[in-house]
């Protein structure tokens, strides 16, 4: 039972635009979203969060919007960089859970020149 | 502060032999997570310690699977009679109590053959 899933496994996007990474989950106790990157060889990095009482945060490029009723996030990088080519995953977490996040499989980002 | 240290990075072990991962979190987080990631899915969360103490487990770690975390500092993680199923990233990861941004080491990539 996936309770958050990425749907596009890949996206490649040119330098300059907007890169869209979706994110859907499906356990209505989550109240708190997250969005990691991961390069090869390396663990993953925390990129940029967002509470359940807020359906927008932005922090310079990325934006992250939520969506609660449609049970739906989505991370904008604006303008999309090469470096900005990883593997990104959204990451959700419950009321007093501890900080245990529930990790969703995710999308493989190719900003190309 | 060097960030989250985990050793080794790889290991290579036969079937049924035990390992045992180390993870050095950064020195003030109080809390420690373990999570596991096969190819082409996300980290799932195994286990976390607030100080020395296990306050969560998740029904993924059977009982072959023991993690300690003595006097609150670094932890290790250790596996008995592995399993070719028990091949995966070993992620550790440190956090202060409430904040969710954690972060995580490089991982321990275990083979078993």
């Amino acid at each position: 039972d996936q309770q958050v899933k990425q749907n596009s496994p890949s996206l490649s996007v040119q330098e300059g635009r907007i890169s869209i990474l979706n994110c859907d989950y499906t356990n209505s106790m989550f109240d708190y979203f997250l969005w990691y990157k991961k390069y090869p060889a390396e663990g993953p990095t925390f990129l940029i969060s967002i509470s359940s009482i807020k359906d927008k945060n932005e922090d310079g490029r990325f934006t992250v919007f939520l969506n609660k009723s449609a049970k739906h996030l989505s991370l904008h990088i604006v303008p999309s960089q090469p470096g900005d080519s990883a593997v990104y995953f959204c990451a959700a977490s419950p009321n007093n859970a501890g900080n245990m996040l529930t990790f969703g499989g995710g999308t493989r980002l190719m900003v190309k020149p | 502060d060097t960030g989250v240290s985990q050793n080794p990075r790889h290991k290579i072990t036969k079937r049924g032999q035990n390992v045992t991962f180390r993870c050095d979190p950064i020195s003030e987080h109080n809390r420690l997570y373990w999570y596991r990631q096969t190819l082409g899915q996300g980290p799932e969360f195994l286990t976390y310690f607030q100080n020395e103490a296990q306050l969560e487990k998740s029904r993924l770690l059977s009982d072959r699977f023991s993690a300690e975390r003595p006097k609150g500092s670094f932890s290790t993680l250790e596996i008995q009679r592995t399993e070719q199923g028990d091949s995966a990233m070993y992620l550790c990861a440190s956090s202060l109590t409430g904040l969710y941004g954690y972060t995580f080491g490089s991982g321990t990539r275990l083979t078993v053959v």
